[in-house]
């Protein structure tokens, strides 16, 4: 069982379009990230937030952080082919990392 | 200046039989950390390491064993496998023991498969 539940598990788009993502917990973390993986790599770090409330924007992705800190949103806006990928989060205590089993993102040209 | 690095890329044992990855952190990094993620899952923490000592563990059976070197590498080694091993393992590096506030940078990983 995930600690951390991400939905939609499978999410498949037309360029141009906008999305979310959501990652649900029952749990509160002291710090949640998000995180994209390719096939063949390792996931990379696209947001690390922290605070309750919290929302950050990267280019055309906004991250939000649940004001219990036990859910997080991910929107992208005007997605793009270079936008597929498996879209991780990840929940942070100090001794310990857990992360959800991902939405696999495919944006059609 | 090189990211994480793992070899082999990819492997193929045998049920029973033990098995060794490795882990070159980030240059300037000192703390390791392995994740085994199965086939459409999300990574699952196994352990990490930081100044050559074990220092926080995930649910892993003792099966699952590890060791860094003094600098900084680190070894990942499976005793016995089963067929529910198989799965492509992660290396992460960071600076600084534990989770919070420590950017963790992912190696591209090995895929091992258990036949």
């Amino acid at each position: 069982t995930q600690l951390l539940e991400q939905s939609p598990q499978f999410l498949s788009i037309q360029e141009g379009e906008n999305l979310t993502v959501y990652c649900n917990s029952s749990s509160v973390f002291s710090s949640l990230q998000w995180y994209r993986q390719e096939p063949g790599e390792g996931p990379v770090l696209l947001v690390t937030v922290v605070t309750g409330g919290e929302v950050k924007k990267l280019k055309r992705l906004t991250f939000q952080f649940g004001d219990a800190r036990k859910d997080s949103s991910l929107h992208i806006t005007a997605a793009q082919p270079g936008d597929t990928g498996l879209y991780l989060c990840a929940g942070a205590y100090n001794n310990d990392m857990r992360f959800g089993a991902g939405t696999r993102l495919t944006v059609k040209p | 200046d090189a990211g994480v690095t793992q070899s082999p890329t990819h492997l193929i044992k045998t049920r029973g039989q033990q098995v060794t990855l490795r882990c070159s952190p980030k240059s300037g990094h000192d703390t390791v950390s392995w994740y085994q993620q199965a086939l459409g899952q999300g990574p699952q923490f196994i352990f990490q390491y930081y100044e050559e000592e074990e220092r926080q563990r995930g649910n892993f059976p003792d099966r699952f064993s590890g060791h860094q070197f003094p600098n900084y590498s680190s070894e990942l080694n499976v005793n016995a496998l089963l067929l529910g091993d198989s799965a492509l393992y992660l290396c992460a590096s960071s600076l600084g023991s534990g989770f919070l506030g420590n950017e963790q940078f992912f190696g591209p990983g090995t895929r091992l498969t258990v036949l």
